[in-house]
């Protein structure tokens, strides 16, 4: 298994453009998410996926756009990109099913600098 | 809503100097806790968990931690530090669905 895997690794956009940051899981998960790093602010989360068609706003969704077609994938998409969107994007997934709380796996990354 | 409160910015450790990174949360019902290990420029690494049961934990590394409910704390715990466990530390709370809630973090330094 490739586990949580996203493209790109690095990323620098101008303001105002637009891109898609790409998740993939092969684990057959219910729950994917993204989480922002930020210095000094650990991780916030975005946006989170409890099956393909269902999607939900976390803590900071604000300029950020999700939707989920399939269980693998959940892209993140940024429709004009500001320089506070800079930061370090991380996708996670889990399963749904199962008590009492189901372990959160995470991909490595995409560093995004927007100019 | 639940929230995750680690004090220390920075902690600073001799090597082979024991090791203790505090945690206190916020959480209505009985919480789900981890710690998790960032080295500079990878990803997150799962140290440990705690959902029920024998509240100290042992997790990866060497690392363990214990669960207060009484003082709302899971402070993290290493009896002597070695100088690859300098990273950054995050303690999240568990919460629906999956949802993960993160403190800001506290970056270890090993000194000589």
């Amino acid at each position: 298994n490739a586990g949580v895997t996203q493209t790109p690794k690095f990323q620098v956009l101008k303001t105002g453009q637009s891109m898609t940051l790409q998740c993939a899981q092969d684990m057959n998960h219910e729950y994917m998410s993204w989480y922002r790093q930020d210095p000094g602010m650990g991780l916030r989360l975005i946006h989170y996926s409890v099956g393909a068609g269902i999607t939900d706003q976390g803590e900071v969704p604000n300029g950020y756009n999700v939707s989920r077609s399939t269980t693998e994938d959940f892209p993140l998409r940024l429709l004009s990109a500001a320089p506070s969107q800079t930061s370090v994007y991380f996708c996670a997934s889990s399963r749904v099913e199962g008590a009492p709380y189901n372990e959160q796996f995470f991909g490595p990354g995409t560093r995004l600098t927007v100019l | 809503a639940q929230s995750v409160t680690q004090p220390d910015i920075h902690i600073t450790v001799s090597e082979g100097a024991s090791l203790e990174l505090r945690c206190n949360y916020s959480y209505g019902a009985t919480p789900y806790l981890f710690w998790y290990v960032q080295s500079p420029g990878q990803g997150l690494q799962l140290l440990l968990k705690y959902f029920s049961g024998d509240t100290l934990v042992q997790g990866i590394k060497g690392f363990e931690a214990e669960f207060k409910r009484s003082q709302s704390s899971f402070n993290l715990r290493k009896p002597s530090v070695h100088w690859s466990d300098a990273a950054e530390y995050f303690c999240a709370v568990g919460g629906g669905y999956s949802t993960l809630t993160f403190g800001k973090g506290t970056m270890l330094l090993v000194s000589p």
